[in-house]
């Protein structure tokens, strides 16, 4: 079957670094999102990875290793605002198809 | 501004009512998705639609139904069949098939039911 997996908490302190970390176990792999949530609020998308290697996008990064299953969301400089939930989602080919699977969501708590 | 807009944002209802819940984008998307999302789970797919009239059971689909008149709307609604209704509900959309990938989502709708 198809899974995702991902920890539930985090903490960190402002101005660290910290590292998000997704595996997942899927056939038919397309490609791996990463999305923020704020409490109450909709996700927003932070990053598309669909080849191996690292995407920089600002303070984010994300990283995507297919033969392993894995991939991080790296967050810099980190601000109070960052506390959030980070969502990852797994997008697979299901036959004539493409689903997206989506993980629990780790929350990221930020402290000063 | 392009975008998607659910309402109401809290929506308060009683055991056996149906009620249903409002979904509008202008970003020309071809498909359009309802989630649900509880405490401490992920997001899960109620219903999907790829074209106009035509949708699809998502993973929890009992209790819910829904229609897609037109491109821009999808309306999903939660019968008096759905056992626990109470939950935050997103509304998502985007173009399968074609960059940019990631689903765009509206607000959200908190449904209460009592």
């Amino acid at each position: 079957g198809q899974n995702i997996d991902q920890p539930t908490e985090m903490t960190a302190t402002e101005g660290a670094i910290v590292q998000i970390n997704c595996t997942y176990q899927t056939s038919g792999f397309n490609g791996l999102f990463w999305y923020q949530q704020h409490a109450g609020e909709a996700p927003t998308f932070l990053s598309y990875n669909v080849l191996d290697g690292l995407e920089e996008k600002g303070r984010f990064s994300s990283f995507l290793s297919r033969s392993k299953g894995y991939s991080y969301l790296l967050l810099k400089e980190l601000q109070m605002k960052d506390s959030a939930s980070y969502l990852c989602a797994v997008f697979y080919n299901a036959g004539n198809n493409r689903k997206l699977i989506w993980g629990l969501g780790t929350s990221l708590a930020v402290n000063p | 501004d392009g975008g998607i807009t659910q309402s109401p944002k809290y929506l308060f209802r009683k055991e056996g009512q149906n009620v249903t819940l409002s979904c509008e984008q202008n970003l020309n998307h071809d498909a359009m998705y309802w989630y649900r999302q509880d405490p401490g789970q992920g997001l899960r797919l109620i219903y999907y639609s790829q074209i106009v009239n035509d949708f699809q059971k998502g993973d929890i689909a009992e209790g819910y139904s829904v229609s897609r008149e037109k491109k821009e709307s999808f309306p999903l609604t939660v019968t008096s069949a759905q056992k626990n209704p109470t939950a935050f509900y997103l509304c998502a959309s985007n173009t399968p098939g074609r960059p940019p990938y990631e689903q765009y989502f509206g607000p959200g709708t908190r449904l209460t039911v009592t």
